[in-house]
């Protein structure tokens, strides 16, 4: 069965600095999609980045990038120069191989960015 | 501008009492998905339309059900609501294009409903 783990249930991130989420997850698919999505206390979940398995480079989005190590299975997501606004929740997802609709979520994260 | 509304914001019914959460999306996706959130625990998948297909979840209890009356909106209907469904309610829709496993399909999500039963 597909599997998201998110190990780390809450982080601090000084202002300025990165910060890496971690995302581990567990397929027999050899394709697969992989998505981070933030979830501010607002309560609107909100795509940050995708990663396809067959992608050649990692995936970027400004301020986003996804440190994807296929051997490991593992999709980390740095953000750089952490901002206030960053505080919230992030999930990691997959595909469901079934389902081109269905997202499995890991627990999620909750960063909090100190000034 | 919001492109996925769900309105209201917060709902407070009482035990039993049923109630009906409306969400609507101007851009104009073909899917539309329901979840139920609990305090800090991820989304859960109710069920989604493809169109006018609707497609339950086998572990969506059939106190919740579902109406899309045209592509723009959806209805979540709890018929009666217990305390364990007290939650944040999300809406999304995503604009099918992509099959399969690697499908992006990126989901848009509404701000949520949060239903108290009292």
């Amino acid at each position: 069965a597909q599997k998201i783990t998110q190990t780390q249930p809450g982080m601090f991130v000084q202002e300025k600095e990165a910060v890496t989420l971690d995302c581990t997850y567990d397929t027999s698919d050899p394709s697969y999609g992989l998505f981070w999505y933030k979830q501010p206390s607002s309560g609107e979940m909100i795509f940050l980045i995708y990663q396809g398995s067959y992608d050649q480079q990692n995936a970027t989005e400004g301020r986003y990038s996804l440190n994807f190590q296929k051997a490991r299975k593992s999709a980390n997501l740095v953000i750089s120069a952490s901002q206030l606004g960053d505080s919230a929740m992030y999930f990691c997802a997959m595909r469901d191989m079934d389902s081109s609709y269905k997202l499995i979520f890991g627990s999620g994260t909750r960063l909090l960015v100190r000034p | 501008d919001a492109m996925v509304i769900q309105n209201p914001r917060y709902q407070v019914t009482q035990f039993g009492k049923p109630v009906t959460l409306s969400c609507s999306q101007t851009l104009n996706h073909n899917v539309m998905y329901w979840y139920q959130q609990k305090s800090s625990q991820a989304p859960k998948l109710l069920f989604h339309y493809y169109d006018k297909d609707f497609n339950n979840e086998a572990d969506t209890p059939d106190n919740f059900q579902s109406r899309r009356p045209n592509t723009s909106f959806c209805f979540l209907d709890i018929r009666s609501p217990g305390l364990g469904d007290a939650a944040m309610y999300l809406c999304a829709t995503s604009r099918d294009w992509e099959q399969g496993a690697l499908a992006k399909n990126i989901q848009y999500f509404g701000a949520g409903t949060r239903l108290s039963v009292l």
